[in-house]
């Protein structure tokens, strides 16, 4: 089945650790994106990707890095630089004709 | 700069009950509008997609309207279940930006 896949789904950091987060889509989207959701927040962008080899900062950067070596795939590290880490991230393609945004599962990451 | 309010923040109804969430966005430059649903922990799941040049769509039990002149859109359920019961959020594409922005969503809670 064509979708998008998150992993993993729940992960424990400790302060000064860097951690990536895995998105894979094989639904041969071109737009790629990376969202950050916190509670009783909206969703924000952190980075996004319109082509392979070449990504955005959002509104959210600071702290995060990114990479889009292949069209599949758009892993997001974050860096012992983010401040608040704790937070629920998302994962979404999107068609480039009509826009329609597809999301993973998404993955909780806590900072112990 | 588009903002998009959905309101209520939360509703509660009895189930079997004909529903309608509301979606407001300031600037009529938009090129789709999407409505998701979102269940605790987990990721977004479309429900629909209507473009700019559209006024509705429909899937099942659901019907989403589109008035760009007045800024609003509508996700109407019909009869209610408690399996409606989720987080619904709308996104705007923004012709002008590129930019998609994101509702706050409204919580519906249907009750047996």
């Amino acid at each position: 089945d064509g979708g998008i896949t998150q992993s993993p789904k729940y992960l424990f950091r400790k302060e000064g650790q860097n951690v990536t987060l895995s998105c894979e889509q094989n639904l041969n989207h071109d737009a790629m994106y990376w969202y950050r959701q916190d509670p009783g927040q909206g969703l924000r962008l952190i980075y996004y990707s319109q082509i392979v080899n070449d990504f955005q900062k959002g509104d959210i950067a600071e702290g995060y890095s990114v990479s889009r070596e292949k069209k599949e795939s758009f892993p997001l590290t974050v860096t012992s630089a983010q401040k608040n880490p704790t937070a629920f991230y998302l994962c979404a393609s999107s068609i480039m004709n009509t826009g329609e945004l597809f999301f993973g599962e998404g993955s909780r990451l806590t900072v112990l | 700069k588009q903002e998009v309010t959905q309101i209520p923040a939360a509703l509660s109804v009895p189930e079997g009950e004909n529903l309608v969430l509301n979606c407001s966005f300031t600037d009529s430059a938009i090129y789709n509008l999407q409505w998701f649903r979102q269940d605790p922990g987990k990721g977004l799941t479309s429900l629909l997609l209507i473009q700019s040049s559209q006024r509705e769509q429909t899937s099942g039990r659901l019907n989403a309207s589109l008035d760009k002149s007045s800024g609003r859109s509508t996700l109407y359920i019909a009869a209610s279940q408690p399996g409606d019961s989720a987080t619904y959020l709308c996104v705007v594409g923004s012709s002008n930006t590129g930019k998609l922005i994101f509702g706050q969503g409204t919580t519906l809670q249907v009750k047996p």
